[in-house]
């Protein structure tokens, strides 16, 4: 089955700096892949996703890019901020969606 | 439009017994999920639905059942509860598995 690697688990960056988290999947079937924000007690939201017929999506601070040769994408935050402090998950489709076990990201001041 | 309902928010058992979550989604998804999280393993799927009547296991199905007789419910059994199962559990929902997931408040579940 799909399996969703996801690096670092954790990860700290200066306010303003940029942060970058990847992920790697293993069934080349998946064609989807979504990011998700948690932050602390709340459910996860969607923030950005990409399709295997894109390699790049850009939505203001937050980037994804994606490289289906070698199985892997990744999510770009610049300019930090001490709203981005949350729990990031990526994940992948094929047919059911399944998540990477998330970076938990701190914005030092 | 409430999104994707799901009860109780909060729940002890003792080992042994048995109880159902619920979930319900009024956005006419056709899929629809459970996941459960542990701290440092993310979100693991349970099981998970395609549409009403269809359901597959997903990574960690072992002691949990599903149905799907409607569109907009998708319960989650526990038959015999066991410390293990002691987690946060969610609910989620989509169009399909190529959209937008939409998560429930989540059901904090102990296990004694």
């Amino acid at each position: 089955g799909e399996n969703v690697e996801q690096h670092p688990s954790t990860l700290s960056v200066q306010e303003g700096d940029s942060a970058v988290i990847k992920c790697t999947y293993s069934d080349s079937a998946s064609n989807y892949f979504p990011w998700y924000k948690q932050e602390l007690g709340k459910r996860p939201q969607l923030i950005i996703d990409i399709r295997s017929n894109v390699g790049e999506k850009k939505d203001q601070r937050i980037a994804v890019t994606l490289n289906k040769t070698a199985k892997h994408f990744s999510l770009h935050i610049t300019e930090t901020q001490p709203e981005d402090s949350a729990v990031y998950f990526c994940a992948a489709d094929p047919g059911k969606i399944i998540f990477g076990k998330g970076t938990r990201l701190h914005i030092l001041p | 439009n409430a999104g994707v309902t799901q009860t109780p928010k909060f729940q002890v058992l003792k080992t042994g017994q048995s109880m159902t979550l619920q979930c319900a989604q009024d956005m006419n998804h056709e899929y629809m999920s459970w996941y459960r999280q542990d701290p440092g393993m993310g979100l693991r799927l349970i099981h998970y639905s395609v549409g009403a009547g269809i359901t597959d296991q997903g990574e960690v199905p072992n002691g949990y059942n599903v149905s799907r007789s409607t569109t907009e419910d998708f319960p989650l059994r526990l038959l015999s509860a066991a410390p293990s199962q002691t987690s946060v559990y969610f609910c989620a929902s989509s169009y399909s598995t190529n959209e937008k997931l939409f998560f429930g408040s989540g059901t904090q579940l102990s296990v004694l």
